[in-house]
């Protein structure tokens, strides 16, 4: 069974750091992982998919890299901003289109 | 742009009562899925088709049923609510393949009392 862990859980910078999210998974026979990115009473916002045979993937201040065989992923924020707080899951997809999800990283930037 | 709609947006049951979120998506989509959002738990998939007149199980299907008559329609079904169903339900939907992202709708919070 998938197993997806997200660290750290929460996080609280000040504005203009650069983050790193991690994303650990047991399996390693993905079709692909999809970042995703959730505003406190809101629905999932899809922010980057990352096919297995990436390496990594690329959106304005967002890069996300993929290890598959160590069933890792990274997502890197730039330059963070106060509007970047939110609640960053990742999801790796096997069989089926079923994703699996980790409990998330709770992001806070503060000006 | 409507893109994966859910109705109602919040939701309140009496134990035993029963009730049907709707799921809808104008996008064309094959594949349609329900997850539940527990604290501490994340996503959990309860049931998803690969098209119309296909529906299998997640992770946590029971007490839940659905169906799939049309591509743009997947409801979920609570037959009798139980407080343990309380949550944040989230409809999802994705093109065939694995090369496209699945797009989220914007959920139903349901409370049991």
């Amino acid at each position: 069974k998938q197993e997806v862990t997200q660290i750290p859980a929460a996080l609280s910078v000040p504005e203009g750091e650069n983050l790193v999210l991690n994303c650990s998974f047991t399996d390693s026979a993905i079709y692909n992982l999809q970042w995703f990115r959730q505003d406190p009473g809101k629905g999932l916002t899809s922010l980057l998919l990352i096919q297995s045979s990436q390496r990594e993937q690329t959106s304005g201040r967002l890069n996300a890299s993929l290890d598959k065989s160590s069933g890792r992923s990274t997502l890197y924020i730039a330059a963070s901003q106060p509007g970047d707080s939110a609640t960053y899951l990742c999801a790796p997809l096997k069989d089926t289109d079923k994703l699996i999800f980790g409990t998330g990283t709770r992001l806070q930037v503060f000006p | 742009n409507a893109g994966v709609t859910q109705t109602p947006k919040f939701q309140v049951l009496k134990t035993g009562q029963s009730m049907t979120l709707q799921c809808a998506q104008d996008m064309n989509h094959e594949y349609m899925s329900w997850y539940r959002q527990d604290p501490g738990m994340g996503l959990r998939l309860i049931h998803y088709s690969v098209g119309a007149g296909i529906t299998d199980q997640g992770e946590v299907p029971n007490g839940y049923n659905v169906s799939r008559s049309t591509t743009e329609d997947f409801p979920l079904r609570l037959l009798s609510a139980a407080p343990s169903q309380t949550s944040v339900y989230f409809c999802a939907s994705g093109p065939a393949g694995r090369d496209q992202p699945q797009h989220f709708g914007d959920g139903t919070r349901l409370s049991i009392l």
